[in-house]
């Protein structure tokens, strides 16, 4: 399995453009979820889906949409960037949305914003 | 909404010495409780959890933590430190929903 996988590694976008983050999982997880790390913030939640079709509102969901037309593929869409957006994202995904499951994450996206 | 919080920011060990890494939660029902590690430009990895049951919960690495419900604290622990334990560590939180919050994460350096 390649577990969750995210392209690409790193962007760099001008303020105003649009763009889309890939994330993939290949272990049948019900539950995706997208964050975003920032300095000495730790990890917050942008969105998370508990199954295709079915996508919510995490804690800093503002200028991100997402949607879950597969059970593998969960994309984050930056409808226009931000400087405020640049950071370090993450997918992750887990087995089910129990309360109790933990996740796994992807390698990562850097992204900046000029 | 449940909260986490982790006091320091850094936390420095020698090698072979004890190590722990302070968390301290707030939820309004059971919680369940997570330990991530991040070593550099990469993504976290999953360490060890508490749902329900015994207090101390053995994960990877050697790693393990104490529940405290009456503190309201998941300190993470290991007995003998190791240089390549160095990496930055995340204690997240989870109640009945889909929300998992993380804390601003504390950074171990174990020194030779």
């Amino acid at each position: 399995n390649a577990g969750v996988t995210q392209t690409p590694k790193f962007q760099v976008l001008k303020t105003g453009q649009s763009m889309t983050l890939q994330c993939a999982q290949d272990m049948n997880h019900e539950y995706m979820s997208w964050y975003r790390q920032d300095p000495g913030m730790g990890l917050r939640l942008i969105h998370y889906s508990v199954g295709a079709g079915i996508t919510d509102q995490g804690e800093v969901p503002n200028g991100y949409n997402v949607s879950r037309s597969t059970t593998e593929d969960f994309p984050l869409r930056l409808l226009s960037a931000a400087p405020s957006q640049t950071s370090v994202y993450f997918c992750a995904s887990s087995l089910t949305s129990g309360s109790g499951d933990e996740q796994y994450f992807g390698p990562g996206t850097r992204l900046t914003v000029t | 909404a449940q909260s986490v919080a982790q006091p320091e920011d850094q936390v420095n060990v020698a090698e072979g010495n004890p190590l722990t890494v302070k968390c301290t939660y707030s939820v309004s029902g059971n919680p369940y409780l997570f330990w991530y590690v991040q070593y550099p430009n990469r993504g976290l990895q999953f360490l060890l959890k508490y749902i329900t049951g015994d207090n101390l919960v053995k994960g990877s690495y050697g790693f393990e933590a104490e529940f405290n419900k009456s503190q309201t604290s998941f300190h993470l622990k290991k007995p003998s430190a190791l240089v390549s334990d160095s990496a930055l560590y995340f204690c997240a939180v989870r109640d009945a929903g889909n929300d998992m919050r993380f804390g601003a994460g504390t950074r171990l350096t174990v020194k030779p």
